[in-house]
């Protein structure tokens, strides 16, 4: 069974530019998670979608929004980039309330 | 809301035993999870305590205490490898079963 992959691994933005970072949770998992992590504030909950919707949310602005499809797969997009989030965005994915999370490697977006 | 306490930093010395802390404040609890973070990789889960005691995995074991607010990860044998940052993360219960994350405990492991 594969695992959750993210795309892309790396990117670089400038100031005020947009970004949209994709998440393929495993197959038959219908819960997709996004987190922000950086070295000063560790792992923090952005949102979650299930079956399409977003089920929680996590205190970050409303540039930050995501979306899910049919097919389980995840988008989330920041807006208006900000050189604070320059992080490493991790999407995690779960069957449903189970209790395993599965995390992908991530996409390190870096703002400059 | 969630205060989640673990040491930032700890070394320890490849065959030893290492125990990595971890307290909590919350106002409801659902489970408390242990996950470890290679340098640059995904976290992976360890293990998980909703009820009072020890829970062993091989090597790991990890410990809960609900009236405390504690919980340790207990690694045996240490090896080069358990070089990584290690993730407490607590769910609240009501509400949102989403774990709120420590900041994390990185451990270096040295021959």
């Amino acid at each position: 069974k594969a695992g959750v992959t993210q795309t892309p691994r790396y990117l670089i933005k400038t100031r005020g530019q947009q970004v949209t970072l994709s998440c393929s949770p495993i197959s038959g998992h219908r819960s997709v998670s996004w987190y922000q992590q950086t070295p000063g504030q560790g792992l923090q909950f952005l949102f979650e979608y299930f079956s399409e919707t977003q089920r929680n949310k996590g205190n970050f602005p409303g540039r930050f929004s995501g979306r899910q499809f049919s097919n389980s797969r995840s988008e989330m997009n920041v807006s208006t980039l900000e050189l604070g989030d320059s992080a490493l965005y991790l999407c995690a994915s779960n069957e449903g309330q189970g209790d395993e999370a599965f995390f992908g490697q991530g996409t390190r977006l870096t703002v400059v | 809301g969630q205060n989640i306490d673990q040491p930032t930093e700890m070394t320890a010395t490849e065959g030893a035993i290492v125990q990595i802390n971890c307290t909590y404040q919350t106002s409801g609890f659902n489970g408390l999870f242990w996950y470890q973070q290679h340098a640059g990789e995904a976290p992976t889960f360890l293990s998980y305590n909703v009820l009072d005691g020890l829970e062993e995995k091989g090597r790991f074991s990890s410990f809960l205490s609900r009236s405390k607010g504690y919980s340790y990860l207990l690694l045996k044998e240490l090896q080069m490898k358990d070089s990584a940052s290690y993730l407490c993360a607590v769910r609240e219960a009501g509400g949102s079963y989403i774990p709120t994350f420590g900041r994390g405990t990185s451990l270096i492991v040295h021959p």
